[in-house]
């Protein structure tokens, strides 16, 4: 059974920092890996998708990395700000159906 | 352009109340899905409908039951409501896979708590 795994639960940061959000999943064949940011009370919102064949994708200071055969991907974001501050799931699609999720990073970024 | 429309946001019931939730996307998507998000278990998947006319059940499925009643609208119905049944609610949609990106869209979510 698949399982997605995010480090750290928590992170708070001052504004200015470049930071590092990790996810793991426990097998490899996946369809893609996705990113979403999800605010209180709020849904969530897409931020990338990465390609099983694909290794990053890049957005504005956001850049996701995939390593798929050691079963990892990392979300990088570049001078934060404190409007990032939010909660970062990751999500693997494994059968082409559903997404699996991990359990999140709550990220505080004060200012 | 609307996405997924989620109603109604907020619903409290009491124990053994049935209701319905409604979902409706405007993206002429083929897969829609209903998850439930809980503190600390993160978003698990209720049921899904990979296209009009099929469903299937996900990882949380008691207690649920579905209908995809066209391409845009899939709803969850809840036949006696139980405690443990409070959460959040997320109706999702995505295209093809050979979408570019094939991005899952949500719904904002109902707030659904059960006394």
């Amino acid at each position: 059974k698949q399982e997605v795994t995010q480090i750290p639960a928590a992170l708070s940061v001052p504004e200015g920092e470049n930071l590092v959000l990790n996810c793991s999943f426990t097998d490899s064949a996946i369809y893609n890996l996705q990113w979403f940011r999800q605010d209180p009370g709020k849904g969530l919102t897409s931020l990338l998708l990465i390609q099983s064949s694909q290794r990053e994708q890049t957005s504005g200071r956001l850049n996701a990395s995939l390593d798929k055969s050691s079963g990892r991907s990392t979300l990088y974001i570049a001078a934060s700000q404190p409007g990032d501050s939010a909660t970062y799931l990751c999500a693997v699609n494994q059968a082409g159906t559903a997404l699996i999720f991990g359990k999140g990073t709550t990220l505080s970024v004060s200012s | 352009n609307a996405g997924v429309t989620q109603t109604p946001k907020f619903q409290v019931l009491k124990t053994g109340q049935s209701m319905t939730l409604q979902c409706a996307q405007d993206m002429n998507h083929n897969s829609m899905y209903w998850y439930r998000q809980d503190p600390g278990m993160g978003l698990r998947l209720i049921y899904y409908s990979a296209s009009e006319g099929t469903t299937d059940k996900g990882e949380v499925p008691n207690g649920y039951n579905v209908s995809r009643l066209n391409k845009r609208e899939f709803s969850l119905r809840l036949e006696s409501a139980a405690p443990s049944q409070t959460s959040v609610y997320f109706c999702a949609s995505r295209g093809l896979l050979r979408d570019s990106p094939p991005t899952q869209h949500f719904g904002d979510g109902t707030r659904l708590s059960i006394l």
